[in-house]
């Protein structure tokens, strides 16, 4: 049974501050990663995926895994009020189906 | 379709009322996944399927609960005797294939509340 943890949050920084999102995972075997935003009222989308060990940066975000530890971060730097949203931590499973994270609400304070 | 439709977005059911939920994915893609998400909670898998079959029901929590896929297309969550508990969103997803990992995209989901 896969699980996946994040127990840190709510989280909220100032506007331009970097914003560090953390997660854990259970399982040693799994293999790749995925952030979702989840908006209030909206449906998940996803931001980043990650399969392999180090940093993997797109725009403002940067995936970190460390398989050792077996966690995964999100930092966004340069955060923005826009920003401001539930972040899913998620791992798929046989068939890609997906155990997610309970998620961290973060809020960006203009 | 050029995203996951569901409908309807908003359903209000009295308890013990029966309720069906629809989902119309992607065209094309094969795998459709169905999840809900309660207040406070993370998204919880209830059933996946590829074309037609349903190869994983293990996250439907009750046999009040079923679902079918019908043309490899559109899929049918139904709750019978509908309960509190079964207040929640409940979000459609689809990807090309299951073994397309790179994610999949939601739907934007059915607000269930059962007074």
């Amino acid at each position: 049974q896969k699980e996946v943890e994040q127990n840190s949050g709510p989280l909220s920084v100032p506007e331009g501050a970097i914003a560090s999102l953390n997660c854990t995972y259970s399982d040693r075997g799994s293999q790749s990663f995925f952030w979702y935003r989840q908006y209030s009222g909206k449906s998940p989308e996803l931001i980043m995926f990650i399969y392999s060990n180090g940093d993997k940066e797109d725009g403002r975000f940067t995936a970190q895994l460390n398989k050792a530890s077996q966690y995964v971060s999100l930092l966004i730097r340069d955060s923005q009020p826009s920003d401001s949203a539930t972040y899913l931590c998620a791992v798929p499973g046989a068939n890609s189906k997906l155990t997610f994270g309970k998620g961290i609400t973060l809020s960006v304070r203009p | 379709g050029a995203g996951v439709s569901q409908s309807p977005s908003n359903k209000v059911t009295e308890k013990g009322k029966d309720v069906e939920l629809r989902c119309d994915p992607i065209s094309g893609h094969t795998a459709l996944y169905w999840y809900r998400q309660s207040l406070g909670q993370g998204l919880e898998f209830l059933i996946y399927f590829q074309g037609n079959s349903a190869p994983d029901k293990s996250g439907l929590p009750s046999d009040r609960f079923s679902a079918e896929r019908t043309g490899g297309s559109v899929s049918t969550l139904t709750i019978q005797r509908t309960q509190q508990e079964d207040s929640a969103v409940y979000l459609c997803a689809s990807s090309l294939s299951p073994g397309h990992i790179y994610g999949y995209t939601f739907g934007s989901g059915t607000r269930l509340t059962v007074v």
